[in-house]
């Protein structure tokens, strides 16, 4: 049973296209996440929504356009491909900490979805 | 603001030989840190993690981390290095008690382990 799972894994597309990633997990976090991992490995968060809200939003061009339709899934939708956009992209999520208490700190990762812009 | 530096973009051992994977933070807090692995065409799953209690954490395979204030360290570990440790590690750190996981990544270390 995957705990988070995006779908597709891999996508090849021309420049100028629009796309999506789609991202559900059945681990009942409110909190998930996308982020952008280069050709480096680097990886950086873009979006982060906790019980459908965003409460993280990175300097990420607005042709990103995340949506949460419920706490469990979390999609992104990309207009305008461009050469640079070609990357990993993960989408993850985490249980919140209670008020009063530290959050874990851990984050549960889906495998991925590789997006090359041609 | 916050920042992890991983010494090291790659590191070779031999099967059954020790595991020093090196990071260096900076935090204007004192920091939670953690370390995650990638296997190849994977997602990322986390090692361990220091919040502010014991200052040797030990995580799952047989890895552990030791922080180091005086430091500003937190540099993974294991005894002996199995094959299928081969993988990249990433050094994260975010600031503790904020209700939303901000995490600031490493570069990543890229372990190869050889026969």
């Amino acid at each position: 049973d995957t705990a988070v799972s995006q779908t597709p894994k891999y996508l090849v597309t021309q420049m100028g296209n629009d796309k999506s990633i789609k991202c559900e997990q059945n681990l009942g976090h409110d909190t998930m996440y996308w982020y952008k991992q280069d050709s480096k490995k680097f990886l950086k968060i873009m979006f982060s929504y906790n019980n459908k809200e965003l409460i993280i939003n990175e300097t990420v061009p607005n042709r990103f356009s995340p949506k949460s339709p419920d706490k469990a899934h979390l999609n992104l939708h990309i207009n305008s491909l461009e050469l640079g956009d070609s990357a990993v992209y993960f989408c993850a999520s985490s249980q919140v900490g209670r008020a009063g208490t530290a959050p874990t700190g851990e984050l549960f990762f889906g495998e991925g979805s590789r997006l090359t812009v041609l | 603001a916050q920042s992890v530096t991983q010494l090291d973009s790659h590191v070779s051992v031999s099967e059954g030989t020790p595991v020093l994977l090196r990071c260096n933070y900076s935090s204007s807090y004192s920091p939670s840190l953690f370390w995650y692995v990638q296997h190849p065409n994977k997602g990322l799953q986390l090692l361990l993690k220091y919040t502010s209690a014991a200052t040797l954490v030990k995580g799952i395979n047989g890895f552990e981390a030791e922080f180091k204030k005086s430091e500003t360290s937190f540099h993974l570990t294991k005894p002996s290095a199995h094959m299928s440790d081969a993988a990249e590690y990433f050094c994260v750190v975010s600031r503790p008690n904020t209700g939303f996981q901000k995490l600031v990544f490493g570069t990543g270390t890229r372990l190869l382990v050889s026969p």
